[in-house]
């Protein structure tokens, strides 16, 4: 079946600017994951949603940032007056959630580039 | 907190040689690692977990609790392993990954 997609594959924005990125997990995923991987850096945690609960919000740098989810389909993550540090892969990941700990499924990313 | 450490940036490494990727973490408690892989063009993918004991791409990686470390190993390197690992914590009840920073590797012909 398909993967999980984002789009758009890349960004180009003037600082100041808002941007959304978009998700579209698998299929029948429940938990959904938000990413952000600056140059010659590890992946880091931004956002968690699992089903109809509170998002575990704890790795968003900022209030500039904010993430929603429909039901258990598409994700928006959006950054507000983006500032060059923004500039990074923003990655996708969605699992079954089952317990103990599950596999993550990487979107392609969004690359973003705040000029 | 939880952390995840991959000393090496960079690892070159002529084909049919030996492999060995460390990773090492910092945890209290009981963690589960994961080993991801990104090969040219593509996109991040599970290449083991340790929980699941098994050899990928003859590739295996053990859990050592001594030495907190799970490093990944390949008896011969393949030219088609070049690519970027990272190393991932998971720790119960709490679904996010901690990745390491990543090792490239380059497999030499």
């Amino acid at each position: 079946g398909a993967g999980v997609s984002q789009s758009p594959s890349n960004k180009v924005t003037e600082k100041g600017k808002d941007v959304e990125l978009r998700c579209d997990p698998i299929s029948g995923h429940t938990a959904l994951y938000w990413y952000r991987q600056r140059l010659g850096q590890g992946l880091e945690f931004l956002i968690y949603f699992q089903g109809n609960s509170a998002p575990d919000k704890s790795g968003l740098p900022s209030d500039r940032f904010s993430a929603e989810r429909t039901g258990e389909s598409v994700s928006t993550l959006t950054i507000q007056r983006t500032q060059q540090e923004d500039s990074a892969v923003y990655l996708c990941a969605s699992s079954l959630r089952l317990a103990g700990g599950d596999t993550q499924y990487f979107g392609p990313g969004t690359r973003l580039t705040v000029l | 907190a939880q952390r995840v450490t991959q000393p090496e940036k960079l690892l070159s490494v002529f084909k049919g040689a030996p492999v060995e990727l460390k990773c090492n973490y910092s945890y209290s408690g009981s963690p589960e690692l994961f080993w991801y892989v990104q090969y040219s063009r593509q996109r991040l993918q599970l290449l083991l977990r340790h929980i699941s004991r098994e050899s990928i791409k003859g590739f295996t990686a053990d859990l050592n609790k001594g030495e907190t470390s799970f490093h990944l190993k390949k008896p011969f390197a393949q030219e088609e392993d070049s690519a970027m690992y990272y190393c991932a914590l998971n720790t119960f009840g709490n679904e996010k990954l901690t990745f390491g920073t990543g090792t490239r590797l380059t497999i030499i012909p």
